[in-house]
């Protein structure tokens, strides 16, 4: 399982794009990488997947360069109802490894 | 289309207790696991099942154990419950690497 860094935590208001960046040097191959959303008192929701260059699906995007060493998932115009904390993940299979995440606060 | 269905939401044992947390999912999804979340930190994977009557450990498997007799239900059960198992229980099935959570059970041990 790839080992993944990510920020701890990033603040933005209504409106803006967030990009958060996380690092996997160590991504295998046959990894692909992907990004989980998580509120209070919920489970983790599955927000985007990809292996290489840039996926986009109706709630953010996925930046992904050659080398596969990081990635960086954009949301657009952000509300405060994207306050979550979200995860980076690389991997290949069911066994899922999460870290803390990224704590995102929307404010208004 | 109900998806990943645990319960109880909340649990309160005394230590030494046992309970058993269920988890159902109406997918046909052959991979199932159970995680563990504590306060102000991510997942860690306590047993997985790559289907019907194949389970193995995870990360964390102490005082755990599980059983997939079904595809559709993976339980978990706590042998003798400990303060230090006082967590939130999350359970998924899994699709194409991608998964899908249950609401979660809060379970405290006094």
């Amino acid at each position: 399982l790839a080992k993944t860094t990510q920020p701890i935590s990033m603040d933005s208001y209504e409106g803006q794009e967030v990009n958060i960046t996380c690092s996997h040097n160590n991504i295998a191959t046959n990894d692909y990488i992907t990004w989980y959303q998580q509120f209070p008192s919920q489970g983790p929701r599955f927000i985007i997947q990809g292996y290489k260059t840039k996926v986009t699906n109706e709630v953010a995007s996925l930046f992904i360069p050659a080398d596969r060493k990081s990635s960086t998932l954009s949301l657009p115009r952000v509300s405060l109802s994207d306050t979550a904390v979200y995860y980076c993940l690389g991997g290949g299979d069911y066994k899922l490894s999460f870290g803390a995440g990224t704590t995102v606060t929307v404010r208004a | 289309n109900a998806g990943v269905t645990q319960t109880p939401k909340f649990q309160v044992l005394k230590t030494g207790q046992s309970m058993t947390l269920q988890c159902a999912q109406d997918m046909n999804h052959e991979y199932m696991s159970w995680y563990r979340q504590d306060p102000g930190m991510g997942l860690r994977l306590i047993h997985y099942s790559v289907g019907a009557g194949i389970t193995d450990q995870g990360e964390v498997p102490n005082g755990y154990n599980v059983s997939r007799s079904t595809t559709e239900d993976f339980p978990l059960r706590l042998l003798s419950a400990a303060p230090s198992q006082t967590s939130v229980y999350f359970c998924a099935s899994t699709m194409n690497t991608e998964a899908f959570f249950g609401q979660g059970t809060r379970l405290t041990v006094v």
